[in-house]
């Protein structure tokens, strides 16, 4: 089945740097990679997503680009806030399984003021 | 986005006892999925829960230990029973926001937190 492999496990920038998570995925069928976020005492809530059909998908400060060839795909944050600390968790389906998630392993990210 | 209501948000529970969740959403959506959050750890599906028909479980999980009732279109329940501390987890409630595409995104409440002692 799919596998879904996500690094760094922690990371820790200066307030207005710039964070990189990187998630690699086992199954080439797996089309759709959601990204979410989960702050302490809350359920993770989807903060961008890509179909395989896309290389690259923006949304102001947050972007992710996927590489299908090395079953890769990674989340950009730019300008980083202190609000942006949480951890954040990739994610990965199938065609017409898109309830059906695989996570990667989340990434604790801290921004310091 | 849909509004996912989960009840209780937390609980301590006793070993051997039974705690019943319930998820409840502002609108009505065809498929309605439970996850478990283990500590410090990432997000497994439990179970499919589709109006009118049995859950669809995932390997490693089964009915007897996680009755799933699916009542209606808005909500569900997920039991976990005969608890053991290794079911102290977060237990989320999520649904399709039928967006565009073949895969809609997956939107989630915000959980119960359940201890078991």
């Amino acid at each position: 089945g799919e596998n879904v492999e996500q690094h760094p496990s922690t990371l820790s920038v200066q307030e207005g740097d710039s964070a990189v998570i990187k998630c690699t995925y086992s199954d080439s069928a797996s089309n759709y990679f959601p990204w979410y976020k989960q702050e302490l005492g809350k359920g993770p809530q989807l903060i961008i997503d890509i179909r395989s059909n896309v290389g690259e998908k923006k949304d102001q400060r947050i972007a992710v680009t996927l590489n299908k060839t090395a079953k890769h795909f990674s989340l950009h944050i730019t300008e980083t806030q202190p609000e942006d600390s949480a951890v954040y968790f990739c994610a990965a389906s199938k065609p017409n399984q898109g309830g059906k998630l695989i996570f990667g392993q989340g990434t604790e990210l801290s921004v310091k003021p | 986005s849909a509004v996912i209501s989960q009840k209780p948000s937390r609980d301590i529970c006793q070993r051997g006892t039974s705690l019943t969740i319930q998820c409840q959403v502002d609108s009505q959506v065809t498929m309605m999925f439970w996850y478990r959050q283990q500590p410090g750890q990432s997000l497994t599906l439990i179970a499919t829960a589709n109006q009118g028909s049995e859950a669809t479980y995932e390997s490693g999980f089964v009915i007897d230990k996680f009755p799933i009732s699916r009542p209606n279109l808005t909500f569900s329940t997920l039991t976990v029973s005969n608890m053991s501390p290794e079911d102290s987890s977060i237990y989320l409630c999520s649904v399709e926001y039928q967006g565009t595409g073949p895969n809609s995104p997956l939107h989630f409440g915000n959980g119960t937190r359940l201890t078991v002692t």
